[in-house]
């Protein structure tokens, strides 16, 4: 069966300090994969999605960044981390046209 | 712009009884509409889809309907338990080649009580 693997799970990071979230899928081949930022009480915005190896699309432009150097594997950075970049990050994966599959996410407090 | 409301942020019920819980949207049409379970610290589960040809969408207590005239979706959990309370989030997903991309609501607390 199919898991998916957010970590850390919690992170405290200072402003300006640099940031790098993993993601890694098992069981699937070819997923599309998805980075989402929740603020507090809110719905979920999406913020990078791939549809293979080396391939990010954005979808609001902001201080992060998304690679996926392997086919399975799906990193969220930033070199420098604002205040406003605090949030709750899941990473979700799915196949063409099928449901999303989420992580447990990362919460993310910067000070 | 692409709008999706999610009416009410809270909804307390009695258990037993059905909750019931609206998506609108707008400046929008979906091929799929999808209604996922967020527990508290956690990331949301994947409950129901429905397509734009379809009307309703059955799954154990759970029931959801697609009005695409209208553009609403209804979801319903009959005989609800204190164990439905959770955030439960609408999202779309305007098919083709919009690599499954979804758009999600601001989601509706559900707490059943006992």
């Amino acid at each position: 069966s199919q898991t998916i693997h957010q970590w850390p799970a919690t992170l405290v990071q200072p402003v300006g300090s640099p940031l790098s979230l993993e993601c890694t899928v098992e069981g699937t081949s070819n997923p599309n994969l998805y980075w989402y930022r929740q603020a507090a009480g809110r719905g979920l915005q999406l913020l990078f999605y791939s549809v293979g190896i080396g391939q990010i699309s954005s979808e609001v432009p902001q201080n992060l960044s998304a690679s996926r150097p392997q086919d399975r594997q799906f990193i969220l950075s930033s070199k420098k981390l604002l205040l406003s970049d605090s949030g709750f990050y899941l990473c979700a994966w799915s196949a063409s046209n099928q449901p999303q599959h989420f992580g447990d996410g990362t919460r993310l407090s910067i000070l | 712009s692409q709008k999706i409301e999610q009416n009410s942020e809270a909804l307390n019920i009695q258990e037993g009884k059905t909750a019931t819980l609206t998506c609108n949207y707008t400046n929008y049409s979906p091929a799929y509409l999808q209604w996922y379970r967020q527990d508290p610290g956690r990331g949301p589960v994947f409950l129901l889809l429905i397509r734009e040809n379809e009307k309703e969408k059955r799954k154990e207590r759970l029931k959801v309907t697609f009005d695409t005239t209208l553009k609403q979706s209804l979801f319903h959990i009959t005989a609800s338990q204190p164990a439905d309370s959770a955030t439960y989030l609408c999202a779309l997903d305007a098919g083709g080649t919009s690599y499954g991309k979804l758009t999600f609501g601001q989601g509706t607390i559900l707490t059943v009580h006992p």
